[in-house]
């Protein structure tokens, strides 16, 4: 298994609570990704990082904002969390571009808001 | 931008029986389809990709086919057992912006029943 630790993998929040996620590479991957799951959306793209200090907006950037200070470590960010970011929320790492390689999917962190 | 639909939503078969997911894409310069299968509680692997120089792709089990023209890809298992049951997501290139990323299928879960 790619070594990719989510944490936390549960968090139960109120509404307008900061929540910071964390991703944890030990691959020394480029690039890196944060998706969220919902029933009926599937995976939807929130943010991703092409590198150090890189990064851009992905399909639902709205509400999140991400940083990644080393190679190693991806944080996603809700500033002010509302009940629709209530989901599961994937971190991936790829070596090479996401339309011609591999991605690899940690195990997930699911996120209540209250 | 790409947008990427996938069917059907649920899928139950006898094992031993085929199962097939489809899935459309959106912007005909795509050129990278995989296909990632979900185990309950897991993240998503890939199982399978197909790039667009070629019509069909088999591993054991399990196929991919391409129509470029109809811009549709699908998923075929074959000989299904208990163990293929899952969620299945499809995926194609947003094109762009210089790094590109994927989008994914809103998911078919496959269950096989003994």
């Amino acid at each position: 298994d790619a070594g990719i630790t989510q944490s936390p993998r549960h968090k139960v929040t109120e509404t307008g609570t900061p929540v910071t996620l964390r991703c944890h590479q030990t691959e020394n991957h480029r690039y890196m990704y944060w998706y969220r799951q919902d029933p009926g959306h599937g995976l939807r793209l929130i943010h991703y990082s092409y590198g150090v200090k890189d990064t851009d907006k992905g399909e639902v950037s709205d509400g999140y904002s991400v940083s990644r200070s080393k190679t190693e470590d991806f944080l996603l960010t809700l500033e002010s969390a509302t009940s629709s970011q209530t989901s599961v929320y994937f971190c991936a790492i790829s070596e090479v571009q996401g339309d011609t390689g591999e991605l690899f999917f940690g195990e997930g962190s699911r996120l209540t808001v209250l | 931008g790409e947008n990427v639909e996938q069917h059907p939503s649920t899928l139950s078969v006898q094992e031993g029986d085929s199962a097939v997911i489809k899935c459309t894409y959106s912007d005909s310069a795509s050129n990278y389809f995989p296909w990632y299968k979900q185990e309950l509680g897991k993240g998503p692997q890939l199982i399978i990709d197909i790039r667009s120089n070629v019509g069909e792709k088999k591993d054991q089990r399990i196929a991919v086919t391409l129509n470029k023209t109809a811009k549709h890809f699908s998923l075929h298992i074959t000989e299904t057992q208990p163990e293929d049951s899952a969620v299945y997501f499809c995926a194609a290139p947003l094109l762009g912006g210089g790094y590109n990323k994927l989008i994914f299928g809103a998911g078919t879960r496959l269950a096989v029943h003994p």
